[in-house]
């Protein structure tokens, strides 16, 4: 089945700074990959997604990139600010979404 | 958009009993739904996959006899927990799409159990 890694389990990154969160999966037939940002005890939120006929997505500060050859998929976060402080997962979605591990993003004023 | 409403967000039950989580669709039908478990700190593990009108496709390790899931209808679907025990504690959150392979999920609010 699908496996889904996430780096890094934390990060630590000064207000304005950009922060970068990168997973790899398994399955090759996975063709839709979400980003979740979860506050503690809350459902995750998505943040942005890419589907796998395309190699790159912006919203606003966030960027998410998707290389189908290496099957890695990266979030970017420009200008963070203290309330991007939270946990984010990817997912990679076959007929199911699995989770990536986690990343504690945590910006600092 | 699309709503799914997961009841209830908290329980607290003794160790033995069962308990029933609820999961609606509000606004759409839900072919498909899925059950993840969290534990602290920790990622959300799929438990189980549920169709309606079918049995549930359980992941490797989640006992089906304990976790038993029923998708009775488009727009609910049920998690009961069976002689709950505390390692079962944990934070329980449902997931809806529309048709599985499609993505566009949408998440209820979570059940936060505590079985003491």
């Amino acid at each position: 089945g699908e496996n889904v890694e996430q780096h890094p389990s934390t990060l630590s990154v000064q207000e304005g700074d950009s922060a970068v969160i990168k997973c790899t999966y398994s399955d090759s037939a996975s063709n839709y990959f979400p980003w979740y940002k979860q506050e503690l005890g809350k459902r995750p939120q998505l943040i942005i997604d890419i589907r796998s006929n395309v190699g790159e997505k912006k919203d606003q500060r966030i960027a998410v990139t998707l290389n189908k050859t290496a099957k890695h998929f990266s979030l970017h976060i420009t200008e963070t600010q203290p309330e991007d402080s939270a946990v984010y997962f990817c997912a990679a979605n076959t007929d199911k979404l699995i989770f990536g591990t986690g990343t504690r993003l945590q910006v600092f004023p | 958009g699309a709503v799914v409403s997961q009841h209830p967000s908290w329980v607290i039950c003794k160790s033995g009993t069962s308990v029933k989580i609820e999961c609606r669709s509000l606004d759409f039908q839900a072919t498909t739904m899925f059950w993840y478990r969290q534990f602290p700190k920790q990622s959300l593990m799929l438990m189980a996959t549920s169709n309606e009108g079918s049995k549930a496709t359980y992941e490797q390790g989640v006992e089906k006899d304990k976790f038993l899931i029923n998708h009775a209808s488009l727009t609910l679907s049920t998690l009961t927990v069976t002689s709950a025990h505390p390692e079962d504690s944990s934070f329980y959150i449902c997931s809806a799409s529309q048709g599985a392979g499609l993505g566009g999920y949408t998440f209820g609010s979570g059940t936060r159990l505590t079985v003491v």
